[in-house]
């Protein structure tokens, strides 16, 4: 079955600590996306990327980083500049970035910190 | 920038018909999507808006004005798992702006 995966499901940071999720996609899809939602708060925008080797930042990029080497995988760093990471962290992909292109959403990560 | 709102909570009984609104303020507008999201799972697709008028898709409907900023998420025969948050997104120039979503609870 195509789809998104994220792993791990439920992830702890120590102070200083870099941090990186993984999210793998087998639906062929050239744009890849990475949102972090907070209780109560919506989805807000991290990185994204329209093809291999290219991203952009999203609202709230400082304290994180991304690559972009295959088209499958789409990791993302949270760095120990990122000084409030605990949030429910999820990956998305679309066919392309196009103006209806609806987003297919893994299953999250939830990173805390100890 | 974009600015969504949506309401944070509403009840609903099971059986009966809600409706979820959101307005928004963007400074570009390429369509409105709903989505659904259980609690500590991935949002799902319901919806796609870019024209004026009312999409119906079973028991979902969605409704859209862009002259006022405003679209509804209409649901019909509640059941007890459509107990769920309903996010709203707008799409400007590339990328998708969601609103905080509204918790819907359904009660027997």
């Amino acid at each position: 079955d195509g789809g998104i995966t994220q792993s791990p499901k439920y992830l702890f940071r120590k102070e200083g600590q870099n941090v990186t999720l993984s999210c793998e996609q087998n639906l062929n899809h050239d744009a890849m996306y990475w949102y972090r939602q907070d209780p109560g708060q919506g989805l807000r925008l991290i990185y994204y990327s329209q093809i291999v080797n290219d991203f952009q930042k999203g609202d709230i990029a400082e304290g994180y980083s991304v690559s972009r080497e295959k088209k499958e995988s789409f990791p993302l760093t949270v760095t120990s500049a990122q000084k409030n990471p605990t949030a429910f962290y999820l990956c998305a992909s679309s066919i392309y970035l196009e103006t209806n292109e609806k987003l297919f959403f893994g299953s999250g990560t939830q990173l805390s910190v100890l | 920038g974009q600015n969504i709102d949506q309401p944070t909570e509403m009840t609903a009984t099971e059986g009966a018909i809600v409706q979820i609104n959101c307005t928004y303020q963007t400074s570009g507008f390429n369509g409105l999507f709903w989505y659904q999201q259980h609690a500590g799972e991935a949002p799902t697709f319901l919806s796609y808006n870019v024209l004026d008028g009312l999409e119906e898709k079973g028991r979902f409907s969605s409704f859209l004005s862009r002259s006022k900023g405003y679209s509804y998420l209409l649901l019909k025969e509640l059941q007890m798992k459509d107990s769920a948050s309903y996010l709203c997104a707008v799409r400007g120039y590339s990328t998708l702006t969601f609103g905080k979503g509204t918790m819907l609870l359904v009660s027997p």
